[in-house]
């Protein structure tokens, strides 16, 4: 069973804070992750997404992958309440049988206090 | 990244009915993913819709229950027969940002279904 866990939160911070969200996932053979910005009664929108351990840098998004500790994090630097909602953090593994999928964890949300 | 356009943008039905899903994409794409996201829970995957052949059916979704159609590369739709209020949940239409299994999905706006 593949899965992808995430705190639920809420994960409150101060605006101008550093905001930093973790998951961490079960296959080893996970490839490659993403990070996902959900709005409440929105869709998720894809915020950035990493391949190879490591940091990479977006703006004011970091992701970070440790295939090693198998955990993926996402750091958010100066918080602004627009920042609030829910970050969904998703898998993919390498395939065999031709295709892949991607796995979500169940979501942290995120609250930017002004 | 691909332009999504899902149709409709809620809806609500009655039990015992069916409600069929549009999902228009601007560009080709070989692989449509239809997901559900219930209340207060994440994306779970029904299925992989591939254009020319079957759709390819997640553990516990079954072809009876959501129906795919995939008639061209642009094009899906998906059915939700028979409803039950446990059905009420936003669907979402998804592709691949780029033709690689690596590449991101990006999804449409979503159908968000409540069932009575």
């Amino acid at each position: 069973q593949k899965e992808v866990e995430q705190n639920s939160g809420p994960l409150s911070v101060p605006e101008g804070a550093i905001a930093s969200l973790n998951c961490t996932y079960s296959d080893r053979g996970s490839q490659s992750f993403f990070w996902y910005r959900q709005y409440s009664g929105k869709s998720p929108e894809l915020i950035m997404f990493i391949y190879s351990n490591g940091d990479k840098e977006d703006g004011r998004f970091t992701a970070q992958l440790n295939k090693a500790s198998q955990y993926v994090s996402l750091l958010i630097r100066d918080s602004q309440p627009s920042d609030s909602a829910t970050y969904l953090c998703a898998v993919n593994l390498m395939p065999f049988s031709g295709y892949s999928t991607l796995t979500f964890g169940k979501g942290t949300m995120l609250l930017v206090s002004p | 990244s691909a332009v999504i356009s899902q149709k409709p943008s809620r809806d609500i039905c009655q039990r015992g009915t069916s409600l069929t899903i549009q999902c228009q994409v601007d560009s080709q794409v070989t692989m449509m993913f239809w997901y559900r996201q219930q209340p207060g829970q994440s994306l779970t995957l029904i299925a992989t819709a591939n254009q020319g052949s079957e759709a390819t059916y997640e553990s516990g979704f079954v072809i009876d229950k959501f129906p795919i159609s995939r008639p061209n590369l642009t094009f899906s739709t998906l059915t939700v027969s028979n409803m039950s209020p446990e059905d009420s949940s936003i669907y979402l239409c998804s592709v691949r940002e780029a033709p690689y299994f690596n590449s991101p999905l990006h999804f449409g706006n979503g159908t968000r279904l409540t069932v009575t």
